[in-house]
C-alpha cells in the first residue's frame, strides 16, 4: 500500500532549538518525496523536493531508502516557521499524478 | 506568476442544497485536482481530471461529482450536501514535466448546516 506517515500531530519547539519533523513512507516502486507547507491563512505551498537537493528557509530533507524516510529538518527553529507540515509522494517520473499525504504536523515555535 | 482561484474562500449551505465549487488556474495546466482537508486526516483526494471532460475518482469520490468543460476550470459539485461534508477543500492543478509540483489554490472553507 502506498502510504505516508507523520507520526507527530504537533511539535512545539522554543526560537533557537533544532527541528526535526518525521515522515514515513510505503510505496511500492520509485518515489518522489516533497514537504508542503501552510502557514496560517496562506494557501498550501511547496517547501522542498527530494530530488532538488535543496535547502529552502533553512530547511532540509534527504531522503533515506533504507529506512523508508524523508524528515524534515532545521537546525535553528524560528517563529515564522509555524506553521503545518505535509510530507508527500508520488511516483518518480510520474510527473502530473496525485500526491499521496501525510496527516500533517502542526509545527509551533515559541520564543 | 502561478495562479490558482477558488469562487469562494467561505460558503454555507444547507443540508440537501445542491453545492458547486469553482476552480480556476491560468496557468495551462493539463492536470486539476479536488481536495479535502481535514484536521487529524491531512489531504484526501476527491477526484481528479487530466484531460477536458476527463476524470478519474480519488480515495473519497462518494457523495461528489466533478465537472471539467474547460481547460482552465474544474468544478466540484454536492449534488445533496450533507453536514460530513463540512470541510476545506482545496484545488490544485500541474503541469505535465520533470518536475511534480502542484500549486493550490486559497481553499474553501464550507459549511453545511
Amino acid at each position: 500500500a502506498q502510504r505516508v506517515t507523520q507520526p507527530e500531530k504537533l511539535l512545539s519547539v522554543f526560537k533557537g532549538a533544532p527541528v526535526e519533523l518525521k515522515c514515513n513512507y510505503s510505496y511500492s516502486g520509485s518515489p518522489e518525496l516533497f514537504w508542503y507547507v501552510q502557514y496560517s491563512r496562506q494557501r498550501l505551498q511547496l517547501l522542498l523536493r527530494h530530488i532538488s537537493r535543496e535547502s529552502i528557509k533553512g530547511f532540509t530533507a534527504d531522503l533515506n531508502k533504507g529506512e523508508t524516510s524523508f524528515h524534515l529538518k532545521k537546525p535553528f527553529a524560528q517563529e515564522e516557521d509555524s506553521a503545518m507540515y505535509y510530507c508527500a509522494l508520488s511516483g518518480l517520473n510520474q510527473a502530473g499524478t496525485a500526491l499521496i499525504f501525510g496527516k500533517g504536523t502542526t509545527l509551533s515555535v515559541s520564543s | 506568476d502561478v495562479k490558482v482561484t477558488q469562487s469562494s474562500r467561505y460558503l454555507v449551505k444547507r443540508t440537501g442544497e445542491k453545492v458547486f465549487l469553482e476552480c480556476v488556474q491560468d496557468m495551462d495546466h493539463e492536470n486539476m485536482f479536488w481536495y479535502r482537508q481535514d484536521p487529524g486526516l491531512g489531504l484526501r483526494l476527491i477526484y481528479f481530471s487530466y484531460d477536458v471532460k476527463m476524470k478519474e475518482k480519488g480515495d473519497i469520490p462518494e457523495g461528489y461529482s466533478v465537472s471539467r468543460e474547460k481547460k482552465e476550470r474544474f468544478s466540484l459539485i454536492l449534488e445533496s450536501a450533507s453536514t460530513n461534508q463540512t470541510s476545506m477543500y482545496l484545488c490544485a492543478s500541474i503541469s505535465w514535466g520533470r518536475y511534480n509540483e502542484q500549486f493550490f489554490g486559497p481553499g474553501t472553507r464550507l459549511t453545511v448546516l
